[in-house]
């Protein structure tokens, strides 16, 4: 089985300052396909989970450009710019190269100083 | 605008089953190539997958679960249906229905369900 791996778990941040979350899956996730299924999802308080990004990079529909996602093989970052009041809520990495089975991270939670 | 909303009773006594459906508005369930699943989150935890169902009645579970749960498909209603038997009160969770886009995961997400399992 495939463990995801967030850290750190909470993460105090100043508004208008950069933040980063690292994710690590203990098996790499390049599917035989050539391509790299890792998710990142936002859940902002009382609400339900939102994709940010899929395919290690890309970007949803509508989300902001400061949200950008790295990485490869087993280690992968999510990185906001700039933190802004709307980006608090808490974080999780989603393996789907191993499809049909999905494994979250426990979840990065990010809120302001 | 794709939208899966869930919808069941609150409450559930333990060791009984709970059932719950998803009712998807905006686009058919059938005829595409997504999945559709069910993911819950236990109050103030992480989120779990349960599983998955294609509209031709294909289904993938969750090993931890697997011997508790069955996943159905109604194309006439556009709906798929969970259930989750022998629960317990760590089955209490909120309980989401999405499509699943196969790697990319869950693209459209319903507003969730809480389920508490309580006598």
């Amino acid at each position: 089985d495939v463990v995801m791996t967030q850290s750190p778990l909470s993460l105090p941040v100043t508004l208008g300052q950069p933040a980063s979350i690292s994710c690590r899956s203990s098996q790499s996730l390049l599917h035989s396909d050539g391509n790299t299924y890792l998710n990142w999802f936002q859940q902002r308080p009382g609400q339900s989970p939102r994709r940010l990004i899929y395919k290690v990079s890309q970007r949803d529909s509508g989300v902001p450009d400061r949200f950008s996602g790295s990485g490869s093989g087993t280690d992968f970052t999510l990185k906001i710019s700039r933190v802004e009041a709307e980006d608090v809520g808490v974080y999780y990495c989603m393996q789907g190269t191993l499809w049909p089975l999905y494994t979250f991270g426990q979840g990065t939670k990010l809120e302001i100083k | 605008q794709l939208q899966p909303q869930e919808s069941g009773p609150g409450l559930v006594q333990p060791s009984e089953t709970l059932s719950l459906t998803c009712t998807v508005s905006g686009g058919s369930i059938s005829g595409t190539p997504h999945y559709w699943g069910w993911i819950r989150q236990p109050p103030g935890k992480g989120l779990e997958w349960i599983g998955t169902i294609f509209y031709t009645g294909t289904t993938h579970y969750n090993p931890s679960l697997k011997s508790r749960v069955t996943l159905s498909v109604d194309t006439s209603k556009n709906q798929f249906s969970l259930k989750l038997n022998s629960v317990t009160a760590a089955d209490t969770a909120v309980y989401y229905c999405a499509r699943l886009d196969y790697g990319d995961a869950m693209d459209y997400w319903g507003q969730g369900t809480l389920v508490t399992v309580s006598s």
